[in-house]
């Protein structure tokens, strides 16, 4: 089966400028989550979906950052205008629903905020 | 608060044994999951405890201790390519937020 898929794998971008991620999870996964790495942080919880709910934003960093899931199927995450601290790594992960949720991580999208 | 310590680097040499510590303090703990990420790749999935014990899988065990608060990854017949970071993460009741640590940069030496 393929895996967790994102789009674009790097992207660099000015600072004020909008920049929208796309995380394509493996087919049938109803969980989804987005987590962030800030260069030499540990990886950070983001937000949780389940199909096309939100389940958990409580790790978003504030409302310059929007993700949807609209159809239940491909997350986006839009970062509207980015700053500077917004650079890091974009990690998009998905399960199954079950009793524990082995989660399966995409490559990654590489943000940097000039 | 919610908290997660492991060592920052380990060094150890082909063929013996290594054991990576976790320590974690969370609200609502559910489980405790075990990581490994190459640099420059997504992590990959080794194991997760739920409950106290150890769990072997191949060359690769994880123990809990939930009383403790604290687990460990024990890779045994170490090998060049199980360089890389060891992420340990907490989950939550329910199993879906996930805490991670800074995880733990292994060098394999020969």
């Amino acid at each position: 089966e393929a895996g967790v898929t994102q789009f674009p794998s790097h992207s660099v971008i000015e600072k004020g400028q909008t920049v929208t991620l796309r995380c394509d999870p493996i087919s049938g996964h109803d969980n989804l989550y987005w987590y962030r790495r800030v260069m030499g942080k540990e990886i950070k919880f983001l937000l949780h979906f389940v199909k096309e709910s939100k389940q958990d934003e409580s790790g978003m960093p504030n409302n310059r950052f929007l993700a949807e899931r609209t159809g239940g199927t491909y997350s986006t995450l839009k970062v509207q205008p980015a700053e500077l601290e917004d650079s890091g790594v974009y990690f998009c992960a998905s399960s199954r629903t079950g009793s524990y949720n082995e989660q399966f991580f995409g490559p990654g999208t590489r943000l940097t905020v000039l | 608060g919610q908290n997660i310590d492991q060592p920052t680097e380990m060094t150890a040499t082909e063929g013996a044994i290594v054991q990576i510590n976790c320590t974690y303090q969370t609200s609502g703990f559910n489980g405790l999951f075990w990581y490994q990420q190459h640099a420059g790749e997504a992590p990959t999935f080794l194991s997760y405890n739920v409950l106290d014990g150890l769990e072997e899988k191949g060359r690769f065990s994880s123990f809990l201790s939930r009383s403790k608060g604290y687990s460990y990854l024990l890779l045994k017949e170490l090998q060049m390519k199980d360089s890389a970071s060891y992420l340990c993460a907490a989950s939550n009741t329910g199993g879906f937020k996930t805490i991670f640590g800074a995880g733990t940069r292994l060098f394999v030496k020969a």
